[in-house]
């Protein structure tokens, strides 16, 4: 079975700092890794995604994730926070053939400025 | 149209009553997805529809709640006698089509529908 852990359910950085979102996961053969932002009363949007290639990926708004097979992990990474930010960042993963993607409880980025 | 649209964007009812959400996919997208966003719970996987074939049902939690999808387009999830525990987020998501080797093509969510049960 799939299945994605996010360990932290919140997370504060001050603006203009790193911040990072950790994501675990679980599933059997290569792993399809998404993550995906949603901000208050809106649905989710894409961030970026890991298929195959390189290992650091590179998304929307200055983000960027890098997939770590021996740890199976795919922390999310961006250099300097801003406040727009703030969001609930979920991660997600699929593995072979037509399965529907499995989400993380999410973490909550709150950049404070 | 342009994006997933999802109808209504906030519902209450009451205890007991059936209610139906609508989903209307990116035209041309032939996979389907519902989800439900619980709060501390993440997003829960409900249901796939991929084309003509067979739909995923293995999320629904109880046999109150079904989905179809009509002519591979519109979707509607029905929850009938709702219960408090129903209460959530009901998020569609549509895709050009399921995940290839090697390939995926990505999910587009809609700003999903608010259930509240009182």
């Amino acid at each position: 079975a799939q299945s994605v852990a996010q360990p932290e359910d919140q997370v504060n950085v001050a603006e203009g700092n790193p911040l990072t979102v950790k994501c675990t996961y679980s599933v059997s053969g290569n792993p399809y890794l998404f993550w995906y932002v949603q901000y208050p009363n809106r649905g989710l949007q894409f961030l970026l995604k890991y298929i195959t290639g390189d290992n650091l990926v590179k998304g929307s708004y200055g983000f960027e994730a890098e997939f770590n097979k021996s740890q199976t992990s795919f922390h999310l990474k961006k250099p300097s926070a801003l406040v727009s930010d703030s969001a609930l960042y979920f991660c997600a993963v699929r593995g072979r053939g037509n399965t529907p993607l499995v989400f993380g409880k999410g973490t909550r980025l709150s950049v404070i400025a | 149209g342009a994006g997933v649209s999802q109808s209504p964007s906030n519902k209450v009812t009451e205890k007991g009553k059936d209610v139906e959400l609508r989903c209307d996919p990116i035209s041309g997208h032939t996979a389907l997805y519902w989800y439900r966003q619980s709060l501390g719970q993440g997003l829960e996987f409900l249901i796939y529809f991929q084309g003509n074939s067979a739909p995923d049902k293995s999320g629904l939690p109880s046999d109150r709640f079904s989905a179809e999808r009509t002519g591979g387009s519109v979707s509607t999830l029905t929850i009938q006698r709702t219960q408090q525990e129903d209460s959530a987020v009901y998020l569609c998501a549509s895709s050009p089509r399921g995940s290839t080797v090697g390939r995926d093509y990505g999910y587009t969510f809609g700003s999903g529908t608010r259930l509240t049960v009182v």
